[in-house]
């Protein structure tokens, strides 16, 4: 049980367009999930947590308004990389929140702005 | 500021000992604990979850907690050369179920030599 799923696993894009990626639990329902980056050697850094139905509370120095997040039901919650560019380019994770605080991590999607 | 504190590593061990791998965390009001592994380029795998203080078996994984003294722990008998990967260790906040991000160390990396 506890599966998340993430969609795409691999997108590269040209710089300036937007690129959605979907996350899914598939089993169970998740009023929150979380999106993290991570760059090649360095930590998971949260980016933001979203909630079924409400705003997405983003963590400092994350800009809303090019991360869009949108969670519209309890088993989906989405990320919209708006005008992407090159420094974008990082390993997106998403994580959905289950019993006690545990969460249960998608398999990670690598996107690459050209 | 939560911190969640693990050392960086890379601890390396022979293959079938015994990986010992440590984390304290300042919030002393956290109820849950967590060990998750990630192998380069992957998403993190939750491998243990604890939330009573003593200790926890799930095969060769054992989770140890100590409320007390803000400690938690992860032992891996019988180490494999698949075991190598780097282990976060995360803790909740003081609210469980209350849709608040977990708090993660930066990872210790593990490397079994065979």
């Amino acid at each position: 049980g506890a599966v998340v799923s993430q969609h795409p696993s691999r997108v590269i894009c040209k710089s300036g367009t937007s690129v959605k990626i979907e996350c899914r639990s598939l089993d169970f329902q998740a009023t929150t999930m979380f999106w993290y980056r991570q760059f090649p050697k360095q930590s998971l850094m949260l980016m933001a947590t979203s909630n079924e139905g409400s705003k997405a509370t983003y963590e400092q120095g994350v800009e809303k308004d090019k991360f869009l997040i949108n969670h519209a039901s309890l088993t989906l919650s989405t990320l919209t990389v708006t005008s992407a560019h090159p420094e974008d380019s990082s390993f997106y994770i998403c994580s959905a929140q289950g019993h006690m605080d545990t969460q249960y991590f998608g398999p990670g999607t690598r996107l690459t702005v050209l | 500021q939560k911190e969640v504190e693990q050392n960086s590593g890379p601890l390396s061990v022979p293959e079938g000992a015994i990986a010992s791998l440590n984390c304290t965390y300042s919030d002393r009001g956290s109820q849950s604990f967590f060990w998750y592994r990630q192998y380069s380029g992957k998403s993190p795998e939750l491998i243990m979850s604890i939330y009573s203080n003593g200790d926890k078996e799930d095969g060769r994984f054992t989770a140890q907690l100590n409320k007390a003294s803000q400690y938690v722990s992860l032992l891996i008998r019988d180490s494999q050369p698949s075991d190598s990967a780097t282990y976060l260790c995360a803790v909740n906040g003081r609210d469980s179920n209350s849709g608040y991000a977990l708090n993660f160390g930066k990872g210790t990396s593990l490397l079994v030599t065979p």
